[in-house]
């Protein structure tokens, strides 16, 4: 079955603190794999993507995602959070060669402590 | 330009009542799909349609339809509603059905059934 899977339903950090959230999926083959945010009250704004070459992709808001095909997992880090940080954070996977169904994690939470 | 607008933003229905919820598509996108995002958890796919035909279906039931129209804006209706159905329902669009053209989302609406 395809899933995503976000382990950690919360997180708190510190500001100025580095931040790692964990992503890991279960997938016929490489899916696209995707990182948004979603503000309170707010859709969803897409903060990266990976879909092929460097394992390592660059996000907005100075957010970062790796991606390791050994352990299906697509992590986002970010080096020194911020407090406009704070936001729930969704890791998702979608088919390569065209398709119609992207398939979210449930989310964590990201809140941030001065 | 403008992005994926949603109307209603909010909206109060009783049960047994009817809904239906609104998207416009970014200019030039002609493929549409509606999520509903349960309070706390990931948005769960509900349809998807790209040139006015329906190209896949989560799995919800049959009370759940949709349809596209030629100018590529949708509509998503609920018949028979449950307190269940209470949730942000989410419209996204993206260029074509192919799975490297990210998903762009609205800022929902906030369905709340009483």
């Amino acid at each position: 079955a395809q899933s995503v899977t976000q382990p950690d339903i919360h997180i708190t950090v510190s500001e100025g603190a580095s931040l790692e959230l964990r992503c890991n999926y279960s997938y016929g083959a490489t899916p696209y794999l995707f990182w948004y945010v979603q503000s309170p009250g707010q859709g969803l704004q897409l903060l990266l993507k990976y879909f092929s070459g460097d394992t390592l992709v660059q996000g907005i808001k100075g957010f970062e995602a790796e991606f390791k095909r050994s352990q299906s997992s697509f992590n986002l880090r970010k080096p020194s959070v911020h407090w406009s940080d704070a936001a729930e954070y969704f890791c998702a996977v979608g088919p390569r060669g065209g398709g119609f169904k992207t398939i979210f994690g449930a989310g964590t939470r990201l809140f941030v402590k001065a | 330009d403008a992005g994926v607008t949603q109307s209603p933003t909010h909206l109060i229905k009783t049960r047994g009542q009817h809904v239906t919820l609104r998207c416009s598509p970014i200019s030039g996108h002609k493929s549409v799909s509606w999520y509903q995002q349960v309070l706390g958890q990931g948005p769960q796919f509900i349809f998807q349609y790209y040139e006015k035909e329906e190209r896949g279906r989560g799995n919800f039931p049959d009370r759940f339809s949709a349809r596209q129209f030629p100018n590529y804006s949708s509509e998503l209706n609920v018949n028979a509603l449950l307190l269940g159905d209470s949730a942000l329902y989410l419209c996204a669009s993206r260029r074509d059905n192919s799975g490297a053209n990210v998903l762009t989302f609205g800022a929902g609406s906030r369905l709340t059934v009483l």
